[in-house]
């Protein structure tokens, strides 16, 4: 079956502007999450989608944002763009994160701000 | 706060040896995670570890938990070339509230970059 689908692949921004990255989680996965992969930082979870409710958030200022659809697709928003916002941003499904299930991670979408 | 420590953070080491990763973590949490990523690419899963004392092997790699301890150890048998990637544990710390607005959060460690040489 269909893994974890992220759109776009690449891109690239200037600071200030805004970028949405999207996410189609594997069928049938209702939990999806966002990360922030950078090399000084490492892996950040940034929040986590159940049923078109944001049910956790990590540590990140409120330029970043999120929404999940009925169909369990998400996009991930971020305003105001900053140099440090440059990244490669992971989206991960599960069947539901509270029941341990595997997270599976999409390709990622790596995004520059110039 | 929680804390993930992940020990030695780079380990270079000859084919057909055995090595083991650590994992350790600063607060309560009932899963942990391991996971692979090659250069460049995406996170592979490779163990959920929901209990004390799991243990999950696949292959050449072996995962288990102690929730006691607050450590999981990924260990890796016999390494291969194939094997050279960098793995990160990943921590769960669930912290129940009221309703459906939770503070679950997941915190990876910086990961282990595993080089096997030839």
């Amino acid at each position: 079956k269909a893994g974890v689908t992220q759109t776009p692949r690449y891109l690239i921004k200037t600071r200030g502007q805004q970028v949405t990255l999207s996410c189609s989680p594997i069928s049938g996965h209702r939990s999806v999450s966002w990360y922030q992969q950078t090399p000084g930082q490492g892996l950040q979870f940034l929040f986590e989608y159940f049923s078109e409710t944001q049910r956790n958030k990590g540590n990140f200022p409120g330029r970043f944002s999120g929404r999940q659809f009925s169909n369990s697709r998400s996009e991930m928003n971020v305003s105001t763009l900053e140099l440090g916002d440059s990244a490669l941003y992971l989206c991960a499904s599960s069947l539901n994160w509270d029941r341990g299930n595997t997270i599976y991670f999409g390709e990622g979408s790596w995004l520059t701000v110039v | 706060e929680l804390k993930v420590e992940q020990n030695p953070l780079f380990l270079s080491m000859q084919e057909g040896k055995n090595y083991t990763i650590y994992c350790n973590y600063s607060t309560t949490s009932d899963r942990l995670y391991w996971y692979r990523q090659d250069p460049g690419k995406s996170l592979e899963s490779l163990f959920v570890l929901l209990s004390n004392g799991a243990v999950k092997q696949e292959g050449r790699l072996m995962a288990s938990l102690d929730t006691k301890a607050r450590l999981s150890t990924l260990h890796i048998t016999a390494a291969v070339h194939d094997l050279s990637a960098t793995y990160f544990c990943a921590v769960v710390r669930i912290r129940a509230s009221l309703g459906m607005n939770r503070d679950d959060k997941i915190i990876f460690g910086k990961g282990t970059r595993l080089h096997i040489l030839p």
